[in-house]
């Protein structure tokens, strides 16, 4: 059972294009953070949203954590091929454990 | 400052062998998490180690085991291997054990460990 669930799970666009990238779940996170993972290699922070209706702006990354802090959502403005890699959120849950999705992974044509 | 260290980069074994993976945490990081990060399933977590104590496990079977040594680098055991444990085997490591501030955290993941069971 996946605790935290995103859509899509494949991704292919033009470069150029604008992207949303939703993460699902029934519980509440105390913190969520978004990663990205190039293949061969292990995942890269974004960024960790806190608190509920927190938007937060990497770039052309805008990352919003829902208000009951149980979703979140990633977008991105204006897509270029080096955005390509897979997406993962991950929340933070108790005891110190985070929770990882099932990710999207973003193919990015030039 | 080097990022966290696993090896081997790939491992192959057979049914019914132990794996040995290892990781080392970035200086100064007493906390490492096991990942497993099978095809199409997200990452699943496995172990959590703080200070040379195991602090929280996933679920998965107790042959899935590890340890943490005094200078906080750590080992994950795989024993009786089945061909589903094949899969991207990730630490990461953090520099803080217990979260009084929520999001003030993060996990640096280390490049990962591919073990191939045949």
């Amino acid at each position: 059972t996946q605790l935290l669930e995103q859509s899509p799970q494949f991704l292919s666009i033009q470069e150029g294009e604008n992207l949303t990238v939703y993460c699902n779940s029934s519980s509440v996170f105390s913190s969520l953070q978004w990663y990205r993972q190039e293949p061969g290699e292990g995942p890269v922070l974004l960024v960790t949203v806190v608190t509920g209706g927190e938007v937060k702006k990497l770039k052309r990354l805008t990352f919003q954590f829902g208000d009951a802090r149980k979703d979140s959502s990633l977008h991105i403005t204006a897509a270029q091929p080096g955005d390509t890699g897979l997406y993962l959120c991950a929340g933070h849950g108790l005891i110190n454990q985070f929770y990882f999705g099932t990710g999207t992974s973003l193919t990015v044509i030039p | 400052e080097a990022g966290v260290t696993q090896s081997p980069t790939h491992l192959i074994k057979t049914r019914g062998q132990q794996a040995t993976l290892r990781c080392s945490p970035i200086s100064g990081h007493t906390s490492v998490y096991w990942y497993q990060q099978a095809l199409g399933l997200g990452l699943q977590f496995l172990l959590w180690y703080d200070e040379g104590e195991e602090r929280n496990r996933g679920n998965f079977p107790p042959r899935f085991s590890g340890r943490q040594f005094p200078n906080y680098s750590s080992e994950l055991n795989v024993n009786a291997l089945e061909l589903e444990d094949s899969a991207l085997y990730l630490c990461a490591s953090s520099p803080v054990e217990i979260r009084t501030v929520p999001g003030t955290d993060t996990q640096y993941f280390g490049p990962g460990t591919r073990l191939t069971v045949l």
